[in-house]
């Protein structure tokens, strides 16, 4: 079955530090699609990023960049120089393709990131 | 991506009353979802809203206490119905095709008291 996990419930670090937050996914098909969203104190998700199964680039924008590998079913997410600012809860989620007539996606538990100034 | 609004934004409720919270989409998409994330919690999938058929509920909700309408392309409602406490929470409306990112609504939250 699909599934998500997000161990780090909370990670807290000092701004400018580089932090990574976890993501190890589940599925059975071959073709998927991975996602991260964040979501700030206001409460709106933000949509970051888009990765399907056959493209294991690793995606770099600005500060934050994603690093994709099939062979550890991770789909990990590093942001550099951290700011106040990056302050939020951030959620992995996971669609397979095969679900196209029902189509959902599978979120993991979240990682909540404090940034102390 | 499409620019998605949630009325009302927040809302405190009495026991045993109904709220119906609006969705409304400046374009037209295919596929509507709703949510409920708990406090501290992950999103949960209430049920998938296409134009022109019933909504598709998942495990745990049903029509009768979440009745959703989706009368065109543009735009849906979500019902929580008979409401307790338990029904607290923030509920999101999104967007999205198949394989592709869905976008979502700034949220409604609820307190019943």
């Amino acid at each position: 079955a699909q599934k998500v996990t997000q161990a780090q419930t909370e990670i807290s670090v000092v701004e400018k530090e580089d932090v990574t937050l976890d993501c190890v996914y589940e599925t059975r098909d071959t073709t998927y699609y991975l996602f991260w969203y964040k979501q700030p104190p206001s409460g709106e998700l933000v949509f970051l990023i888009r990765r399907n199964s056959f493209d294991e680039q690793n995606e770099i924008s600005g500060r934050y960049s994603w690093n994709f590998q099939k062979s550890t079913s991770s789909f990990n997410f590093t942001i550099t120089a951290s700011q106040v600012v990056d302050s939020a809860v951030y959620f992995c989620a996971l669609s397979e393709a095969f679900l196209d007539s029902n189509y959902q996606l599978i979120w993991g538990a979240g990682t909540k990131l404090i940034i102390k100034p | 991506s499409a620019v998605i609004s949630q009325k009302p934004s927040r809302d405190i409720c009495q026991r045993g009353t109904s709220l119906t919270i609006q969705c409304q989409v400046d374009s037209q998409v295919t596929m509507m979802f709703w949510y409920r994330q708990q406090p501290g919690q992950s999103l949960t999938l209430i049920a998938t809203a296409n134009q022109g058929s019933e909504a598709t509920y998942e495990s745990g909700f049903v029509i009768d206490k979440f009745p959703i309408s989706r009368p065109n392309l543009t735009f849906s409602t979500l019902t929580v119905s008979n409401m307790s406490p338990e029904d607290s929470s923030i509920y999101l409306c999104s967007v999205g095709e198949p394989r592709n990112e869905q976008f979502f609504g700034p949220g409604t939250r609820l307190t019943v008291l």
